[in-house]
């Protein structure tokens, strides 16, 4: 069965510092890894969107890295603000077919 | 503005009694899901169809049924609730290939 297992759980941060979600996964063969942020009691909103071929891609503070040799993804927060308290989703396609491989999620605290 | 529409936000009903979440989107979308999300487990793909009248099974898709007669419209079916339903219901639609998802606000379900 395909895995996506994300580290820490959860974690809490003091605004302003940087902090990195780990993301490990067994799908293969691998069609693209996306993270998503999700606040409380709202729908998932997509952050980054990687295929096999990127190994770094960028949305304002947030960077995403892949490495689809070891089959390990990371996100990394820089300066973080209080609004970045969410939960931090990392999913993975499989290449021919769309039964989405989630993990659990990384939960974020940023105290002022 | 673009939106995946989820109808109700809430619902509270009793075991048995059929329901349906409706969910539409206004974006020409091919790809629309299902997902529901639980405490410890996280976001899994119910069902998930690629274009009109084409439909698939997700990871967990007892107990559900979808139909996708129009392109931006794509129901939720429970034909016989149960309690083990009780859960919060993520609709999300996207182009197809290897493009950002937009999610719902969520439905959440308490089968009684």
């Amino acid at each position: 069965k395909n895995q996506v297992e994300q580290s820490p759980q959860s974690l809490i941060i003091l605004e302003g510092k940087n902090c990195t979600l780990q993301c490990n996964y067994t799908v293969s063969p691998f069609s693209n890894l996306r993270w998503y942020k999700q606040d409380t009691g709202r729908g998932p909103v997509s952050l980054t969107i990687m295929t096999f071929s990127e190994n770094t891609k960028s949305n304002g503070r947030y960077t995403a890295t892949l490495d689809a040799d070891t089959k390990q993804s990371s996100l990394h927060i820089t300066a973080s603000q209080l609004s970045d308290s969410a939960s931090y989703i990392c999913v993975v396609t499989p290449a021919g077919n769309n039964r989405l491989a989630f993990g659990k999620g990384n939960q974020v605290v940023v105290i002022p | 503005e673009a939106q995946v529409t989820q109808n109700p936000r809430y619902l509270i009903t009793v075991t048995g009694k059929k329901l349906t979440v409706t969910c539409s989107q206004n974006m020409n979308h091919e790809y629309m899901s299902w997902y529901r999300q639980d405490p410890g487990l996280g976001l899994r793909q119910i069902y998930y169809s690629m274009n009109v009248e084409v439909t698939d099974k997700g990871d967990v898709p007892e107990g559900y049924k979808v139909s996708r007669k129009e392109k931006r419209n794509f129901p939720l079916i429970l034909e016989s609730p149960s309690p083990n339903q009780t859960s919060l219901y993520f609709c999300a639609s996207s182009t197809t290939g290897v493009t950002e998802a937009f999610f719902g606000q969520g439905t959440r379900l308490t089968v009684v």
